[in-house]
């Protein structure tokens, strides 16, 4: 069952901008991962982010937590046409279940 | 990282047949393994979770009689359609699940896509 919500659902950027993604959850969670889906293939792992965590990098990727607001940001900075795929949040929460959101389309044009 | 394989990778079957997809976790042993659906543009739906050697746990809306969920080891899970129907047809997706430490790591298959006609 999903529990959070993504937006936006779909995003169109050229190449070199930075990319957003929102992600709002409604339970408390243990941490929260991004996970990107390239179409008609399985689930990449980007990045984790502990709730005690307000921000973590990994190369291009920005995540940011807030607790408080139950949301959470991924930034793509200088994409590339590579980075066009579908892009998921995941929360772990009770019972270390991983619950994914909506997903947002993302499609870096050339 | 910990790898994941699903077999077959695609299928495409006649309504009414049933169909087996099996998921291995293939350098760890996977206490409990998920199966998602994913139809086209939307996201992962959980539809099972299932612990090895016991029986499996669905989620609300999904037919444990249609869906059969076999975790017979540590190591493979496999995922029946029976009687499958074109409204059946999506990206079924297995995820496994151990505990190296303290914590959980959780792994995802590449998916299968099934094609009922």
């Amino acid at each position: 069952s999903q529990q959070g919500e993504e937006d936006p659902q779909a995003l169109s950027i050229q190449e070199g901008e930075n990319a957003t993604m929102n992600c709002s959850y409604k339970t408390s969670i243990n941490n929260l991962q991004w996970y990107r889906q390239n179409s008609g293939r399985g689930l990449v792992h980007l990045i984790l982010i502990r709730s005690n965590e307000r921000e973590k990098h990994s190369g291009r990727l920005r995540v940011t937590l807030d607790t408080s607001k139950k949301s959470s940001s991924l930034l793509i900075t200088a994409s590339r046409a590579a980075d066009t795929a579908s892009y998921f949040c995941a929360t772990l929460g009770a019972g270390n279940m991983l619950t994914f959101g909506g997903g947002t389309r993302l499609m870096v044009k050339p | 990282g910990a790898v994941v394989s699903q077999h077959p990778s695609w299928v495409i079957c006649k309504s009414g047949t049933s169909v087996k997809i099996e998921c291995r976790s293939l350098d760890f042993q996977a206490t409990t393994m998920f199966w998602y659906r994913q139809f086209p543009k939307q996201s992962l739906m959980l539809m099972a979770t299932s612990n090895e050697g016991s029986k499996a746990t669905y989620e609300q809306g999904v037919e444990k009689d249609k869906f059969l969920i076999n975790h017979a080891s540590l190591t493979l899970s496999t995922l029946t359609v029976t009687s499958a129907h074109p409204e059946d047809s999506s990206f079924y997706i297995c995820s496994a699940r151990y505990r190296p430490g303290a914590r959980y790591e959780q792994y995802f298959g590449p998916g299968t896509r099934l094609t009922v006609t």
